[in-house]
């Protein structure tokens, strides 16, 4: 298993303004994921994090809005920039130490105003 | 593209009740799927993990079954306690690790 925190468990932001949110691991892990869960919805993958390369966004999710970086094998963060309302949203952060196994971050509860 | 159901998807049941939901998956191509528990302001809580061979896995009251010809799970509660109201989620896993969810079960169990 791995134990996770995030940073910060919960923030408001103004529109306009961009916010790093950090992700640590207790353990050395290849694989390390993004995804964000808007109010009502289910979990959705923002990118793929693997440390020694350039993330790998999916559909609908570009680096401009949500540049990563993973400097190390413990820690990553994602910065949502430019926020608007609509990226109110739970922001968590996911590795996988096992092949097909993933474990959750507490998540980031951020709210735009 | 891969698409998973959740029904239903809120349930609310008395105290002692036994309980079933149900995950449905249109791409039956699936690595392992995973059944994860979500407490308000909290985040995810891994409940159980089915490896694609596998049909069942089992924990304490807990049992989740996979027919993944069918493109169906199902999480079984025994005995269900107030404790066990949270949102459940069902999860798949395609290539590259990549997992879909659903929208989830919101469960209230109530004494």
């Amino acid at each position: 298993s791995a134990v996770i925190s995030q940073k910060p468990s919960r923030d408001i932001c103004q529109r306009g303004t961009s916010l790093t949110i950090q992700c640590q691991v207790d353990s050395q892990v290849t694989m390390m994921f993004w995804y964000r869960q808007q109010p009502g919805q289910s979990l959705t993958l923002i990118a793929t994090a693997n440390q020694g390369s350039e993330a790998t966004y999916e559909s609908g999710f570009v680096i401009d809005k949500f540049p990563i970086s993973r400097p190390n094998l413990t820690f990553s963060t994602l910065t949502v920039s430019n926020m608007s309302p609509e990226d109110s949203s739970i922001y968590l952060c996911s590795v996988a130490p096992q092949v097909e196994t993933q474990y959750f971050g507490p998540g980031t509860r951020l709210l735009v105003l | 593209k891969q698409e998973v159901t959740q029904i239903p998807a809120a349930l609310s049941v008395p105290e002692g009740e036994n309980l079933v939901l149900n995950c449905s998956f249109t791409d039956s191509a699936i690595y392992n799927l995973q059944w994860f528990r979500q407490d308000p302001g909290k985040g995810l809580t891994s409940l159980l993990l089915i490896q694609s061979s596998q049909r069942e896995q089992t924990s304490g009251r807990l049992n989740a079954s996979l027919d993944k010809s069918s493109g169906r799970s199902t999480l079984y509660i025994a005995a269900s306690q107030p404790g066990d109201s949270a949102t459940y989620l069902c999860a798949v896993y395609g290539s590259n690790y990549k997992l879909t969810f659903g929208k989830g079960t919101l469960l209230t169990v109530n004494p």
